[in-house]
């Protein structure tokens, strides 16, 4: 059974805390993916990597930053964390070229920040 | 640019039909996608379109693609209170990084 696990399901932190969100895959796929979901929002991009160290802004990289030491891993980490960082956070991955990107889903983190 | 919009909300009686809409602005997306969410999970792939297809059925699933208006429908036939979630549309384009945009999801709910 295919797999995209995020290491906490519910997190609360502190404003100004580091945060780091972990994401672990075991398809061997090249992309991955952080987005945020937030109500009327939908799920808007923040990074995503198509390689090992390799990563591109999304649409609202702002206040994030992320890791890819590993094919299989992928760390959001907000760097000071603040309360508009309060959302429900989904890890992606998908197989890379080919003509269907299926992106296959953690259960999501819901980070909150107070 | 790329955009797609959704309703956000519908209501269905158990057993009817439930039809829910989408728009894209981007004409050279070539997959489309609808994909699910229940409660307190994460996203699901429910079924997908190439964009040189008008109609795909899978069971109780139908998906209308327009894409001279850029407009995709998913219908849900006999609608459960088990089909009750977010649904979410999303649009690609082939090869390069995958990159998915999605809409902002439409909440269905079922009701007896």
């Amino acid at each position: 059974d295919v797999k995209v696990t995020q290491s906490s399901r519910y997190l609360v932190k502190r404003t100004g805390e580091k945060v780091f969100l972990e994401c672990v895959q075991d398809m061997d796929h090249e992309n991955m993916f952080w987005y945020r979901q937030d109500p009327g929002l939908g799920l808007r991009l923040i990074y995503f990597s198509y390689d090992v160290k390799m990563k591109e802004k999304g649409d609202i990289p702002e206040g994030y930053s992320v890791s890819r030491e590993k094919k299989e891993r992928f760390s959001l980490i907000l760097e000071s964390a603040s309360t508009n960082q309060t959302s429900m956070y989904l890890c992606a991955s998908s197989k890379q070229g080919g003509r269907n990107t299926e992106a296959f889903f953690g259960q999501g983190t819901r980070l909150t920040v107070v | 640019g790329e955009d797609v919009e959704q309703s956000l909300f519908l209501s269905v009686r158990e057993g009817d039909s439930s039809v829910i809409n989408c728009t894209y602005t981007d004409s050279s997306s070539t997959y489309l996608y609808w994909y699910k969410q229940e409660p307190g999970a994460g996203l699901q792939l429910l079924t997908y379109i190439f964009s040189n297809m008008d109609m795909k059925q899978d069971q109780r699933l139908t998906v209308l693609l327009n894409k001279k208006d850029k407009h995709l429908s998913l219908r849900i036939a006999d609608t459960q209170t088990g089909d009750s979630a977010i649904y979410f549309c999303a649009e690609s384009k082939y090869g390069g990084y995958n990159k998915l945009i999605f809409g902002a999801g439409t909440r269905l709910a079922v009701h007896p």
